[in-house]
């Protein structure tokens, strides 16, 4: 979705690198979030942000610190990259809506590989 | 604790059959159901989604769901498949009651319809 833009969308970097991938949205959502898909496992949340002041640890936040900078703009930091964090990650904001069930949109991924 | 089954791993369909991809779920409370496609090399892209009131839940593409809450099931389908519609399929759920938004996503099925 153009309305959720994530850079870079491909990355290879070495063990023990600091990496930071961000995402910007123009669709004006207060909620954002950061996922990892790996093969067999699905989606995995590792942070979420419901407005510029509301960071919130996911499931699986160790290794990851995230930056909510503007309501646009949601970045996710790597501080020292390690193999197993290899992955496809996924950017999402939302808008809740009267009942708070509106869906997701997702950025087109950044492909992530830690040698 | 919330969660999200897909049993299948991978379906299998000829062009022109129906295909079914299940989907089960456990919440606490009433459940907003989700179901979301990815394309290779893209993000996921939104479907279709259940709130309330009919159990035959219409979305893009010619995809349907079927809410049944005495089996905690969420069954995407589609009467007739196309060679287009092969992708990875994800369930999600949400807890009506939830006041946090997040979305629980199972592991994915992938589906391939071949000509």
């Amino acid at each position: 979705d153009a309305d959720v833009t994530q850079t870079p969308r491909n990355r290879i970097t070495k063990t023990g690198k600091r990496i930071m991938l961000e995402c910007s949205q123009t669709k004006g959502h207060d909620r954002m979030y950061w996922y990892r898909q790996d093969p067999g496992l699905g989606l995995r949340l590792i942070y979420y942000s419901f407005d510029v002041k509301d960071i919130n640890k996911g499931e699986i936040s160790d290794g990851y610190s995230v930056s909510r900078q503007a309501q646009a703009k949601f970045s996710l930091s790597l501080e020292s990259a390690i193999p197993n964090q290899t992955a496809l990650y996924f950017c999402a904001t939302s808008d809740p809506g009267t009942g708070g069930y509106n869906e997701q949109f997702f950025g087109p991924g950044t492909r992530l590989t830690v040698l | 604790a919330q969660s999200v089954a897909q049993p299948e791993d991978q379906v299998n369909v000829a062009e022109g059959n129906p295909l079914t991809v299940k989907c089960t779920y456990s919440v606490s409370g009433n459940p907003y159901l989700f179901w979301y496609v990815q394309y290779p090399n893209r993000g996921l892209q939104f479907l279709l989604k259940y709130i309330t009131g009919d159990n035959l839940v219409k979305g893009s593409y010619g995809f349907e769901a079927e809410f049944n809450k005495s089996q905690t099931s969420f069954h995407l389908k589609k009467p007739s498949a196309l060679v287009s519609d092969s992708a990875l399929y994800f369930c999600a759920v949400r807890d009506r009651g939830s006041t946090l938004g997040r979305l629980y996503f199972g592991r994915g099925t992938q589906l391939t319809v071949w000509p």
